[in-house]
């Protein structure tokens, strides 16, 4: 079967330095999107990743790795506002897009 | 437009009643999406369309959820004899069609089946 698999909750502070990781078992692989998604509010695309290696947008960075089926959003410089879920989700092999359930963030001051 | 829209943003019906929601896509893109949120869960997929083309069916939960896109553009998801069950977020998005397939979403429809 095909699975995604992130926490489902992390909590930071305020100014510090938060890593969400992913990990994932699909049938092929054909990029890894993060999206952010706000309470109440539709998902809003972070960043994608389909080579290895680092991917820097500002405060946020997604790093992925396929050989291990692996990736991670980092997010620097924490603000109030970053408190979102943020989800996670690989385009498979037929172009599908497989989502993770999404890791809540709360970031307290 | 802008953005993908959708209506209505809130729809309350009776069991057994039918509703039709509807999804406008950005300009010109060629995919469109929709998927079932669930409160604390990431997008279920539902269907999407190539154009006017129904590329993939298989996430409908069942034969009363049914999808068309007769123009290639607007495309409206309808539920017979809704349940309970149905109760959900049901969001559309759409993509440009071009290799990075990123999806754009709709703020949503709030469907509450009494």
């Amino acid at each position: 079967g095909q699975n995604i698999d992130q926490p489902t909750e992390m909590t930071a502070t305020e100014g510090a330095i938060v890593q969400i990781n992913c990990t994932y078992q699909t049938s092929g692989f054909n990029g890894l999107f993060w999206y952010q998604q706000h309470a109440g509010e539709a998902p809003t695309f972070l960043s994608y990743n389909v080579l290895d290696g680092l991917e820097e947008k500002g405060r946020f960075s997604s790093f992925l790795s396929r050989s291990k089926g692996y990736s991670y959003l980092l997010l620097k410089e924490l603000q109030m506002k970053d408190s979102a879920s943020y989800l996670c989700a690989v385009t498979d092999s037929n172009y599908q897009l497989i989502w993770g359930a999404g890791t809540k963030l709360i970031i307290k001051p | 437009g802008a953005g993908v829209s959708q209506s209505p943003r809130y729809k309350v019906t009776k069991r057994g009643q039918d509703v039709a929601l509807r999804c406008d896509p950005i300009s010109g893109h060629v995919s469109l999406y929709w998927y079932r949120q669930a409160l604390g869960q990431g997008p279920e997929f539902l269907t999407y369309f190539n154009y006017e083309a129904q590329q993939d069916k298989s996430g409908l939960p069942n034969d009363r959820f049914s999808a068309e896109r007769p123009e290639g553009s607007i495309s409206t998801l309808t539920i017979q004899r809704t349940e309970q069950r149905d109760s959900a977020m049901y969001r559309c998005a759409s993509s440009s069609g071009r290799d990075q397939e990123t999806q754009y979403f709709g703020p949503g429809t709030r469907l509450l089946v009494l």
